[in-house]
């Protein structure tokens, strides 16, 4: 399976600032998925990034918000723009698996606390 | 539209005793289903997988699941509960054919005591 590096793992930020989290993969990939962790909760879904196109947001999460780049097929940025306390959370990459019916492999996430 | 329901937020079992995990998907077409465990301040781990072939089928550190189709279930059972089961677990649910998004469960805590 691919493994993914993600960075930051953590960091604190304040409330109104953006933080642009990274997620390098070790072969080429078609489709990086990006998820919010909220605390206590299950993963969601926020956006399918294919390279060449635009990336592809699910229902209550918008481009202005969380922009995502994927400028080739080993990479993608996820930013959490004009942060507020409510947008703590763990935020986790993901690619689809090199063969159908594996499994998809996880970065190790970015725990970020906005303050 | 597929979507995925755990049984349970929290379930306590004893060391030695079984581990038993609910998990009921709902897909107009037939799934990919996954376990997946993350432990404190780490990742996902996936455990196991269904693809359509076994329906028994077993992961890794002695877990197993069985997909269900007249129940749309996919349980996760181990015989023997061990501390270090102790962890955060999801299961999750793709379409079949091709590389489709994962939609996950609201996970179920497991805590192993003494």
């Amino acid at each position: 399976s691919a493994v993914i590096s993600q960075k930051p793992s953590r960091d604190i930020c304040q409330r109104g600032t953006s933080l642009t989290i990274q997620c390098q993969v070790d072969s080429q990939v078609t489709m990086m998925f990006w998820y919010r962790q909220q605390p206590g909760q299950s993963l969601t879904l926020i956006a399918t990034a294919n390279q060449g196109s635009e990336a592809t947001y699910e229902s209550g999460f918008v481009i202005d918000k969380f922009p995502i780049s994927r400028p080739n097929l080993t990479f993608s940025t996820l930013t959490v723009s004009n942060m507020s306390p409510e947008d703590s959370s763990i935020y986790l990459c993901s690619v689809e698996p090199r063969d159908e019916g594996n499994g998809y492999t996880f970065g190790s996430g970015t725990r970020l606390t906005v303050v | 539209a597929q979507s995925v329901t755990q049984l349970g937020s929290h379930v306590s079992v004893s060391e030695g005793a079984l581990v038993l995990l609910r998990c009921n998907y709902s897909s107009s077409v037939p799934p990919y289903l996954f376990w997946y465990v993350q432990y404190p301040n780490q990742g996902l781990q996936l455990l196991l997988k269904y693809t359509s072939a076994a329906t028994l089928v077993k992961g890794i550190n002695g877990f197993e699941a069985e997909f269900k189709k007249s129940e749309t279930s996919f349980h996760l059972t181990k015989p023997s509960a061990h501390m270090s089961d102790a962890a955060e677990y999801f299961c999750a649910v793709t379409l079949s054919g091709g590389y489709n998004k994962l939609i996950f469960g609201a996970g179920t805590r497991l805590a192993v005591h003494p």
